[in-house]
């Protein structure tokens, strides 16, 4: 199975302030097709994940734009230009390129 | 508006089996692939597996921890899918998702999940 790890584990932001989260795979996410089926969810307290982002950069619609991805192979980033109250929670990279599916351990973003 | 609701889970005895359903609506039920991600209590997010639609040969795949033991199925005509739970063993406890991919991803909409509790 594909190994995702994320860094940092926790990240306490300021509001206004950028936030940036890594997640690299043990292998290349690059799949037979083409594509790099790399997704970043969003977990608030008490709530179901929501999607972020797909396909490495692609935002979900509705998602903010202040919301990013990026990366290719096996290193990819989650940005958040400036955070606000709503962003808190914990983040997850998921890879579909190749099953299982596996997700990383998460990072919880909270408001310092 | 999309719709996911889960149903099914309870306290089940170690050995036992569960069957959790998901009553999809609001979209095309049969034109998305189906997954099934568990979470356990304080934990992160576990794949179970997913099943893909009939243009795709219904492929179902499973992870590892439940290969053998649970069983996906999806019933295009009543808008639902099922997880067919056996063998249960208390690392099995989770709250189940059910989730959607509508053609973004194979993840985009998520239900609110039901929990499964594997306790003697």
């Amino acid at each position: 199975d594909i190994v995702m790890t994320q860094t940092p584990l926790s990240s306490p932001v300021t509001l206004g302030q950028p936030a940036s989260i890594s997640c690299r795979s043990s292998q290349s996410l690059v799949s037979g097709d083409g594509n790099t089926y790399l997704s970043w969810f969003h977990q608030r307290p008490g709530q179901p994940p929501r999607l972020l982002i797909y396909q490495i950069s692609n935002r979900f619609p509705g998602v903010p734009d202040r919301f990013s991805g990026s990366g290719a192979g096996t290193d990819f980033t989650l940005k958040i230009s400036r955070v606000e109250a709503e962003d808190v929670g914990v983040y997850y990279c998921m890879q579909g390129s190749q099953s299982p599916q596996t997700f990383g351990q998460g990072t919880k973003v909270e408001i310092k | 508006e999309v719709q996911l609701v889960e149903s099914g889970g309870g306290l089940v005895r170690p050995g036992g089996s569960l069957r959790l359903s998901c009553a999809a609506s609001g979209f095309t039920f049969a034109n998305a692939w189906m997954t099934w991600v568990r979470q356990g209590p304080g934990k992160g997010l576990e794949w179970v597996g997913r099943i893909k639609i009939k243009a795709h040969g219904e492929t179902i795949d499973y992870a590892t921890p439940v290969k053998g033991r649970f069983t996906i199925s999806r019933d295009d005509s009543n808008n639902a899918l099922y997880l067919q739970m056996f063998s249960l063993k208390t690392e099995d406890t989770a709250v189940y998702f059910c989730v959607a991919g509508l053609g973004f991803s194979a993840e985009d909409y998520w239900g609110q999940g039901t929990l499964v509790t594997v306790s003697s």
